[in-house]
C-alpha cells in the first residue's frame, strides 16, 4: 500500500521521458533476476526477467540490462506514462527452490 | 493469467489470538511462499513450501507456522498474535527452477 514507498529512493520523471531504475545485487552466484512493479494497495507484479547467460532482454516498453562484472541490474522504461508510477523491486535467485532476494525498491513518480 | 488469492485484504485481531491467513493459487505451482512487507525493511521471507506437506523456514519464521495440505493452498498461522506482527503479508507461488514468483494482493493485518 502507500506505506511501501516510505523511506525509499525516488526517481521523478516527466511523462514521455525514458526512466532508468538501477539495482545492485549481492550474490555473484545468482543466475536469475526479476523486476517487479508494486502499485499502491496491490501485490508486486512481474514485469520482466533475465537469466545470467544474457546481458539484455526487451519487453513491451521495458528493457532489462545485466552487468555481471559489477553485479548491476537496470530497468529502462520507454516513454514513461502516469500509470508507470509505482515502486519497482529487483530480485535475484542465488539458487535453490526459487528463493528470491529482493532489493529495497525504488519509487518512480511520473509528472505530467 | 496466474491468480494468487489471499482470503482477506484487511484483518484486525487482538493480541494473543491465533490468526490464520489463507492463500490459494490456480496454476498448479510447486512452490509457495509467505512474506511480510514493512516500510524500510522490504520483503522478508517467513516460510516457503516446495511440495505438499513440505515446508522450510525463511528468514523470519519466529512466531509463525504454516500448513500445506493441498498443492493449491498455503496457510500462514500466527500462533499467538503480537503487536509486532502488524504488517502487510504477501503470498506468492511459482514453478520450480528459474521462474518468476506471482504474488497475491496482500493482507494488511493489524494486531491490537
Amino acid at each position: 500500500g502507500e506505506s511501501v514507498g516510505l523511506h525509499l529512493p525516488t526517481l521523478s520523471v516527466q511523462e514521455g521521458d525514458n526512466s532508468i531504475i538501477n539495482c545492485a545485487y549481492s550474490n555473484s552466484a545468482s543466475d536469475y533476476f526479476i523486476w517487479y512493479k508494486q502499485e499502491s494497495g496491490k501485490g508486486p507484479q512481474f514485469i520482466i526477467d533475465i537469466r545470467s547467460n544474457m546481458d539484455k532482454r526487451q519487453g513491451q516498453r521495458v528493457t532489462v540490462l545485466l552487468n555481471k562484472t559489477v553485479k548491476h541490474l537496470s530497468l529502462q522504461i520507454a516513454a514513461t506514462q502516469p500509470g508507470d508510477s509505482a515502486v519497482y523491486f529487483c530480485a535475484e535467485n542465488p539458487g535453490g527452490y526459487n528463493k528470491l532476494i529482493f532489493g529495497a525498491g525504488t519509487r518512480l513518480a511520473v509528472h505530467p | 493469467d496466474v491468480k494468487v488469492t489471499q482470503s482477506s485484504r484487511y484483518l484486525v485481531k487482538r493480541t494473543g489470538e491465533k490468526v490464520f491467513l489463507e492463500c490459494v493459487q490456480d496454476m498448479d505451482h510447486e512452490n509457495m511462499f509467505w512474506y511480510r512487507q514493512d516500510p524500510g525493511l522490504g520483503l522478508r521471507l517467513i516460510y516457503f513450501s516446495y511440495d505438499v506437506k513440505m515446508k522450510e523456514k525463511g528468514d523470519i519464521p519466529e512466531g509463525y507456522s504454516v500448513s500445506r495440505e493441498k498443492k493449491e493452498r498455503f496457510s500462514l498461522i500466527l500462533e499467538s498474535a503480537s503487536t509486532n506482527q502488524t504488517s502487510m503479508y504477501l503470498c506468492a507461488s511459482g514453478r520450480e527452477g528459474n521462474q518468476p514468483q506471482h504474488f497475491g494482493d496482500g493482507t494488511r493485518l493489524s494486531i491490537l
